[in-house]
């Protein structure tokens, strides 16, 4: 099993929908979850952390997390072609060190 | 946010030549950097944990001789890539975080691309 799981997509969303992506995590004793946009060719850009149980919100982005599930999710709202790039979720393990899933590809068509 | 440099940011050397890239946090100290190597359409894979002033940690299936890790100052860590071979062309990118920059998000470097010829 690996230790951060996403769905690669690629997701497609048209221009003003919601876009959801989903991660889930081995690790029970992690503590913080990180979202990352990467696009091609770049270093990774953190949109937003969570660290406790239930939404955070920051603009049209938000982020869930529920421990009890391993599992993490981020909501685009109002998505925009400018969105499109691979979303990177990563947990900081109870080791303290950064794990991320694949990545998902997020397409948004105007 | 906090900066982390990262240099040279794209390098191209001939078989069997060796490569160094270096990573600095510019406006904090950073007690741990990783690197991490990413392939095209491939995620992040960590390919070592350096800590300031101690032996990297490197995950399996990396070759610590081959990839050599120092962290000799709080804001400087390089990665030499010994011997390199074409299949060591990648992105390699840094990320450095400490718990004084008051959050335990990792800041990145902009990625080093290193084609080998």
């Amino acid at each position: 099993q690996k230790e951060v799981e996403q769905n690669s997509g690629p997701l497609s969303v048209p221009e003003g929908a919601i876009a959801s992506l989903n991660c889930t995590y081995s690790d029970r004793g992690s503590q913080s979850f990180f979202w990352y946009r990467q696009y091609s060719g770049k270093s990774p850009e953190l949109i937003m952390f969570i660290y406790s149980n239930g939404d955070k919100e920051d603009g049209r982005f938000t982020a869930q997390l529920n421990k009890a599930s391993q599992y993490v999710s981020l909501l685009i709202r109002d998505s925009q072609p400018s969105d499109s790039a691979t979303y990177l979720c990563a947990v900081k393990t109870a080791g303290n060190d950064m794990r991320f899933g694949a990545g998902t590809r997020l397409t948004v068509k105007p | 946010g906090a900066v982390v440099s990262q240099h040279p940011s794209w390098v191209i050397c001939k078989s069997g030549t060796s490569v160094k890239i270096e990573c600095r946090s510019l406006d904090f100290q950073a007690t741990t950097m990783f690197w991490y190597r990413q392939f095209p359409k491939q995620s992040l894979m960590l390919m070592a944990t350096s800590n300031e002033g101690s032996k990297a940690t490197y995950e399996q299936g990396v070759e610590k001789d081959k990839f050599l890790i120092n962290h000799a100052s709080l804001t400087l860590s390089t990665l030499t890539v010994t011997s390199a071979h074409p299949e060591d062309s990648s992105f390699y990118i840094c990320s450095a975080s400490s718990p004084g920059t008051g959050n335990t998000e990792a800041f990145f470097g902009q990625g080093t691309r290193l084609t080998v010829v």
